[in-house]
């Protein structure tokens, strides 16, 4: 069975910081991975994905996500945080037949002024 | 364009009751699923159907159903329900069927509580 996972249940980071989510993942075949983030009372919306290519991915917002197949992670990162950025972030996987996405349990990431 | 709409918003219930989600998928998507997310965890795949018929179910059960209509939009079904059926249900369309790895386009979701 497949497996996400976040190891950090809240990152705090300093606004104008860098800031990075990790993620690793456990599956079978190629990996399909996305980034999603949670605001408040809110549904989740999609940051970016990795399919195949480039190991690193950019996305929405500034975020971009590296992907690293030999320690089987897609840590999200962002150059500069802002307060804004602050919310719940998702690192997802597709199993092989792509009709179901397996979630991690989520990082609270607080951006402080 | 509308995004993904859901409803109702929030709804009480009591346990043994049933209740019925409703989805409306991004106009041209075809693809509807459906997750459960637990207060403090990450979404639970429950479903996805695509063209009216189910391609993926998760390990739920058979208390949980759900359906598409020919417009696409979708019901999710929980019978007899538990205390531990409390949660946001959310619902996420994508333009394409399984196989095609495509990001999914999430509701706001339903706020279920179990009285």
């Amino acid at each position: 069975a497949q497996s996400v996972a976040q190891p950090e249940d809240q990152v705090n980071v300093a606004e104008g910081n860098p800031l990075t989510v990790k993620c690793t993942y456990s599956v079978s075949g190629n990996p399909y991975l996305f980034w999603y983030v949670q605001y408040p009372n809110r549904g989740l919306q999609f940051l970016l994905k990795y399919i195949t290519g480039d190991n690193l991915v950019k996305g929405s917002y500034g975020f971009e996500a590296e992907f690293n197949k030999s320690q089987t992670s897609f840590h999200l990162k962002k150059p500069s945080a802002l307060v804004s950025d602050s919310a719940l972030y998702f690192c997802a996987a597709y199993n092989n037949a792509g009709n179901m996405l397996t979630f991690g349990g989520g990082t609270r990431l607080m951006v402080k002024p | 364009d509308a995004g993904v709409t859901q409803s109702p918003t929030h709804l009480i219930k009591t346990r043994g009751q049933q209740v019925t989600l409703r989805c409306s998928p991004i106009s041209g998507h075809k693809s509807v699923s459906w997750y459960q997310q637990v207060l403090g965890q990450g979404p639970q795949f429950i479903f996805q159907y695509y063209e009216k018929e189910e391609r993926g179910r998760g390990n739920f059960p058979d208390r949980f159903s759900a359906r598409q209509f020919p417009n696409y939009s979708s019901e999710l079904n929980v019978n007899a329900l538990l205390l531990g059926d409390s949660a946001l249900y959310l619902c996420a369309s994508s333009l394409l069927p399984t196989g095609n790895y495509q990001p999914q386009h999430f509701g706001d979701g339903t706020r279920l509580s179990i009285l």
